[in-house]
């Protein structure tokens, strides 16, 4: 049971660039969620997903864009990278999504744009 | 959205408790305390939640005051390895559902 697992762990992408964040659960959960977190700050909501096919917005989603065709998948994917984007991004899953349910979370990407 | 005030930093020697301050004053009566660590680079870990009772798991006690307005996370005996930044985290129902709102945390850090 690998739990949440992301690739890459880390890239240096230049300004303009794409990329696609990926993620993957093994955990049979419907909900999943990404955050980015900057330097000395806490974890702020992109995208999340309550299940296959159904996505909604965080708190910053703007230059991120986020599908979710399987359980066991959500990736993001940035456009149009820009310096802003420079973060490290968690993805998160748990089962229900309610006020008891715990995320989990992974090992996370650091990205670098440049 | 209840807010939480956490101290920015603390101490703690190895071996002794180390006792984690969290004020949740506009907390609302069906909102859980969630409680998150994060060690340097890594995703964070889940470590303990609660309502309204003291709760304890294998990782942490959770002490809730009777009023639900702070809490307090103990680590009973802190090693090296709890140093990291811990989160109190008030779970509200939002636009984005039940998602965790991170705010800086309370950096630990564990001394020999």
């Amino acid at each position: 049971n690998a739990g949440v697992t992301q690739t890459p762990k880390f890239r240096i992408l230049k300004i303009g660039q794409s990329m696609t964040l990926q993620c993957t659960q093994d955990m049979n959960h419907n909900y999943m969620y990404w955050y980015r977190q900057d330097p000395g700050m806490g974890l702020k909501l992109i995208y999340y997903s309550v299940g296959a096919g159904i996505t909604d917005k965080g708190e910053v989603p703007n230059g991120y864009n986020v599908s979710r065709s399987t359980t066991e998948d959500f990736p993001l994917r940035l456009e149009l990278a820009a310096p802003s984007q420079t973060s490290v991004y968690f993805c998160a899953s748990s089962f229900s999504g309610t006020s008891t349910d715990t995320q989990y979370f992974g090992p996370g990407t650091r990205l670098t744009v440049l | 959205d209840a807010k939480t005030t956490q101290p920015t930093s603390m101490d703690c020697a190895e071996g002794r408790a180390a006792n984690l301050p969290c004020n949740h004053s506009t907390i609302s009566g069906n909102e859980y305390v969630y409680w998150y660590r994060q060690i340097h680079s890594q995703g964070p870990q889940y470590i303990i939640h609660g309502l309204k009772n003291n709760e304890t798991n294998e990782m942490a006690s959770l002490i809730i005051t009777e009023d639900r307005k702070s809490s307090t996370l103990i680590l009973p005996h802190a090693t090296l390895r709890d140093t990291a930044v811990y989160y109190c985290i008030v779970r509200a129902y939002s636009n984005s559902g039940y998602a965790l709102n991170f705010g800086k945390g309370t950096s630990l850090l564990v001394t020999p």
